[in-house]
């Protein structure tokens, strides 16, 4: 079952901060999240595991709250760079898969 | 350079034909996953492989199908083709079998159009 994403779209400053939410209908096991640009493959941020961690890239930044499946992807002071679509992988549930939600198209202008 | 390749890059094939995309995962890897992007879409996961096994079934149609060779290169095959399967076609590689607590490496993506 497909990840929830919120919100569908943001458009931002540069130097302002967002939030991208994911959560799931069912147990996780680890949550993945990648940046893609217009017509390029998906590249990886972080991975995060269950146990309520929270991991930091740079500016980029996630937590996973296990209890309540879900994951946050912070991105502080955003830059020009940060601008593509954000996807939440996750896996869980019976088959051990990676499935990503739909994606947050960030913009960030200068 | 994510170190896995796909080819070919783009395909323009009318509809009712069959095609087959190659992948070659990263040196070492042994998992393959398949995945779909329609246009502006998100990411459908299709079919995993394992080390020449099928691991997981995702929402792959019955006229696709897909195989890992020994080798570990993987081919994804498309048969009766109809418009709305045109697509960007991504495969990725990791180093696991039954965790996903890794990363997946994505290759660059076949770019399908159906006509």
């Amino acid at each position: 079952q497909q990840p929830v994403q919120s919100p569908q779209a943001v458009i931002l400053r540069e130097g302002e901060d967002a939030v991208i939410n994911c959560s799931s209908s069912k147990a996780l096991y680890s949550v993945h999240w990648y940046r893609q640009k217009h017509g390029e493959a998906p590249v990886f941020l972080m991975i995060l595991l269950k146990g309520g961690e929270q991991k930091g890239h740079d500016k980029i930044s996630a937590s996973f709250n296990e209890k309540k499946q879900q994951s946050s992807l912070y991105l502080t002071a955003s830059q020009l760079s940060y601008s593509g679509t954000y996807f939440c992988g996750t896996e869980g549930g019976s088959a051990r898969q990676l499935t990503f939600g739909s994606g947050t198209q960030l913009t960030v202008l200068p | 350079d994510s170190g896995v390749t796909q080819t070919p890059k783009h395909l323009i094939t009318a509809t009712g034909q069959r095609v087959t995309l190659r992948c070659s995962p990263r040196s070492g890897d042994l998992s393959v996953y398949w995945y779909q992007q329609s246009l502006d879409q998100g990411l459908q996961f299709l079919i995993q492989y394992y080390n020449g096994e099928e691991r997981a079934k995702g929402n792959i149609l019955e006229r696709f199908s897909a195989q890992q060779f020994p080798d570990l290169h993987s081919e994804l095959n498309l048969s009766s083709l109809e418009l709305g399967d045109s697509a960007l076609y991504f495969c990725a590689s990791s180093g696991l079998r039954d965790s996903l607590n890794t990363e997946a490496f994505f290759g660059q993506g076949t770019r399908l159009t159906v006509v």
